[in-house]
């Protein structure tokens, strides 16, 4: 099983809201990704979690806020947000082994499409 | 830091036809993974193939092959026998180690292939 879940699929919000996207794997997988897509472009990393702390923060504006509860669980909680942070926002994880060596391979949910107005 | 081409911007294949995308990359590493993945229009990211560097051995799934040549960095995607669902946008994707047990991606800018019935 190789699913890497996200919600929601589409989110709508105003420049005042405060909203969460979600992301879910059972894969036991320790590293955990947040991208950002915009249209006919390739996905931008902005976070990287390791065994739940994070070790890759691409100089994202401070309105977005990513949290790893648990190793099972990524959230990016969003606030005061611009239009132009409108894109397609994908998680992915990867497995870390100690025994057969580091597994590079990312798995992909199918992304949370946001617009902002 | 890496760098990764994709010099055909859009592609067009007959069903049943082979077609063959074309990717290369630049880097000073001699330890990466180098990934096809594919973009179909519902926007979920899918590994299509995987080739790591220190393997001479081309990497084949089922009608997916690629031509790995480290010495001229490239890495070329072949796609036998093409079918109406191979349409999507295929990234080519360099992986290196960044540390703390991740993996960080560099992608292409990507190549839109239609397969026409």
């Amino acid at each position: 099983d190789t699913e890497v879940t996200q919600t929601p699929k589409h989110l709508v919000m105003g420049m005042t809201n405060k909203k969460s996207l979600k992301c879910e794997q059972h894969m036991g997988h320790r590293a955990m990704y947040w991208y950002k897509q915009k249209a006919k472009k390739p996905p931008e990393l902005m976070f990287v979690y390791s065994y739940e702390k994070l070790s890759i923060n691409e100089s994202v504006p401070s309105r977005f806020s990513p949290e790893c509860p648990n190793s099972s669980l990524l959230n990016l909680h969003l606030h005061a947000l611009q239009p132009e942070d409108s894109a397609l926002y994908l998680c992915a994880s990867s497995q870390i082994s100690r025994t057969s060596g580091y597994q590079e391979t990312q798995y992909f949910g199918p992304g949370t499409r946001l617009l902002v107005l | 830091a890496q760098t990764v081409t994709q010099s055909q911007p859009e592609m067009s294949v007959q069903e049943a036809e082979t077609v063959t995308l074309s990717c290369t990359y630049d880097t000073s590493e001699s330890n990466y993974y180098l990934f096809w993945y594919k973009q179909p229009p519902s926007r979920q990211m899918i590994l299509v193939i995987r080739q790591e560097a220190y393997k001479q051995q081309n990497a084949t799934e089922n009608r997916f092959s690629v031509n790995f040549q480290k010495a001229a960095k490239s890495f070329s995607l072949k796609i036998s026998d093409s079918q109406l669902g191979d349409t999507a946008m295929y990234f080519c994707a360099f992986g290196q180690y960044s540390g703390a047990g991740s993996y960080q991606l560099t992608f292409g800018k990507g190549t839109k292939l239609s397969v026409i019935p």
